[in-house]
């Protein structure tokens, strides 16, 4: 198993819309809609943002959303905050029990 | 409200095996949903250690499942994290959480215990 590849970094104005990809195989995210994403402030505990590919959690704000085509999801962040600046990860089931992490983003706001 | 809180010690000889114990308070564990380790190294990205289903079946990282163990105990209400034969490497914050038995997503996690493994 390899980590889920996403990009080291990616940044936005506030406003502003961003979007981090999440690529995996056929083996994971694209056999399953059970990816989920996590957004990490330094220091704390990551939070759970999405899960099964497009659902937020009761109190996640409707700017974050997500999709998925063939082996890559996306977690897109509408209307940029300066507090949405963080480490975002997503997660995949990849069959017989198993998880994968991506290896994290880190969102920049300018 | 659910917490989940982990003990354990702090300082781990290499070659030694570490212990961790997460403690469920606001929902009783053998009532349903999964539980799972995962780590992160100083600087570095999340890593899934693994993870036990309220049947007591458990499923674990392949990289480290030869030096893993995941135990429940549902009079305590905690469940449990063993890794053997520990390196440097396995020098990492390590959080304990549950797991959304349908879609697998990770809703609560404690506040995570940082493992230095040295002589």
């Amino acid at each position: 198993q390899s980590a889920l590849t996403q990009p080291a970094s990616v940044s936005g104005s506030p406003g502003q819309s961003i979007t981090i990809s999440c690529t995996g195989t056929s083996s994971d995210v694209g056999s399953y809609n059970l990816v989920s994403w996590y957004q990490q402030d330094p220091g704390k505990a990551p939070k759970l943002m999405i899960y099964e590919g497009t659902k937020r959690p009761s109190g996640v704000s409707n700017r974050f959303s997500g999709s998925k085509s063939g082996n890559t999801a996306s977690l897109t962040i509408s209307g940029l905050q300066a507090e949405d600046e963080a480490d975002y990860y997503c997660c995949s089931y990849a069959g017989v029990g198993t998880l994968l992490f991506g290896g994290g983003t880190k969102l920049t706001v300018l | 409200q659910v917490q989940l809180q982990e003990s354990g010690p702090g300082l781990v000889k290499p070659s030694e095996t570490l212990s961790l114990t997460c403690a469920v308070s606001g929902y009783s564990i053998s009532s349903g949903y999964y539980w799972g380790w995962i780590r992160q190294p100083p600087g570095k990205g999340l890593e899934w250690i693994g993870t036990i289903y309220h049947s007591g079946s458990t499923y674990y990282n392949p990289s480290l499942k030869s030096r893993v163990t995941i135990s429940v105990d549902t009079s305590k209400n905690q469940f449990s994290l063993k890794l053997s034969s520990v390196t440097a490497a396995d020098t990492a914050v390590y959080y304990c959480t549950r797991i959304k038995s349908d879609s697998y997503g990770f809703d609560y996690w404690g506040q995570g215990t940082l493992v230095t493994v040295s002589s």
